[in-house]
C-alpha cells in the first residue's frame, strides 16, 4: 500500500523559515494528488492550512504557502511564531478515491 | 456555517462492532457538493482516513481496514454513520468525521467534527 513520507520533527527558530514535504513512497506528488495540509494541537481537530497544493484556508496567514518542490508537495512558513508549534499532517488524494495521510511532522520553534 | 457533530459510545467490547453517528447542521448531506468521511487518530498517533460517503450512497474505505468498515446515511435525520466490526484494541482513537468539496477545489477536508473518544476494552 502507498505510504505518504513526512519528516518526523523539525525545528525553526522564532522568525525563520521553514519547509515540511510530503513525499510518496514510490513516485512523485504531483498537483493531481490534490496535496492538502492541516495544523494540529494537542486535544483540537485539524485546522485546514492549504488545499489543492497552494490554495489558502480561509484565515490562514499569507506566512503559509503550499507548493510541489522536485518530488514533493511541500508547506512552508516564513516568519515562524510560537503558535506555530503544532503537529503538521498533508493528505493526498489517491487514484482509487482513497485518503491517506502522511504520518505527520512535530513542529518546534525554538 | 456547517457543524459536525461525532456521537457514539466511549467504550466498546472487543471483537465487538463500533458505531458511531455523525450529525451536520448547518448544511444538508444530500446536496451532492460534498464526501462525507470518517477519519481517526490514536493516541499520540497520526490521522488516518477511514472511509467516506457520497449523495448516492456509494461508498469507499481504506483497504488496509479490510472489511470491517460499513458507512451509511440517514438523510431525512443529516446523519451518516460509521459502524467497525470485530474491533481490538488498535482501533481505541479519537474518531473525526469531516466533510470533503467534490467540485471546484475538491479532495480536501474543509469541516471537520471536534472529535470522539472511543476505546476498545473489556
Amino acid at each position: 500500500q502507498t505510504v505518504v513520507t513526512q519528516e518526523p520533527s523539525l525545528s525553526v527558530s522564532p522568525g525563520g523559515t521553514v519547509t515540511l514535504t510530503c513525499g510518496l513512497s514510490s513516485g512523485s506528488v504531483s498537483i493531481g494528488y490534490y496535496p492538502s495540509w492541516y495544523q494540529q494541537t494537542p486535544g483540537q481537530a485539524p485546522r485546514t492550512l492549504i488545499y489543492s497544493t497552494n490554495v489558502r484556508s480561509s484565515g490562514v496567514p499569507d506566512r503559509f504557502s503550499g507548493s510541489i518542490l522536485g518530488n514533493k508537495a511541500a508547506l512552508t512558513i516564513t516568519g515562524a511564531q510560537a503558535g506555530d508549534e503544532s503537529d503538521y499532517y498533508c493528505v493526498l488524494y489517491m487514484d482509487n478515491a482513497i485518503w491517506v495521510f502522511g504520518g505527520g511532522t512535530k513542529l518546534t520553534v525554538l | 456555517q456547517v457543524q459536525l457533530q461525532e456521537s457514539g459510545p466511549g467504550l466498546v467490547k472487543p471483537s465487538q462492532t463500533l458505531s458511531l453517528t455523525c450529525t451536520v447542521s448547518g448544511g444538508s448531506i444530500s446536496s451532492g457538493s460534498y464526501y462525507w468521511s470518517w477519519i481517526r487518530q490514536p493516541a499520540g498517533k497520526g490521522l488516518e482516513w477511514v472511509g467516506r460517503i457520497y449523495t448516492s450512497g456509494r461508498t469507499n474505505n481504506n483497504p488496509s481496514l479490510k472489511n470491517r468498515v460499513t458507512i451509511s446515511a440517514d438523510t431525512s435525520k443529516n446523519q451518516f454513520f460509521l459502524k467497525l466490526s470485530s474491533v481490538t484494541g488498535a482501533d481505541t482513537a479519537v474518531y473525526y468525521c469531516a466533510r470533503a468539496p467534490v467540485i471546484g477545489a475538491p479532495y480536501y477536508f474543509d469541516d471537520w467534527g471536534q472529535g470522539t473518544l472511543v476505546t476498545v476494552s473489556s
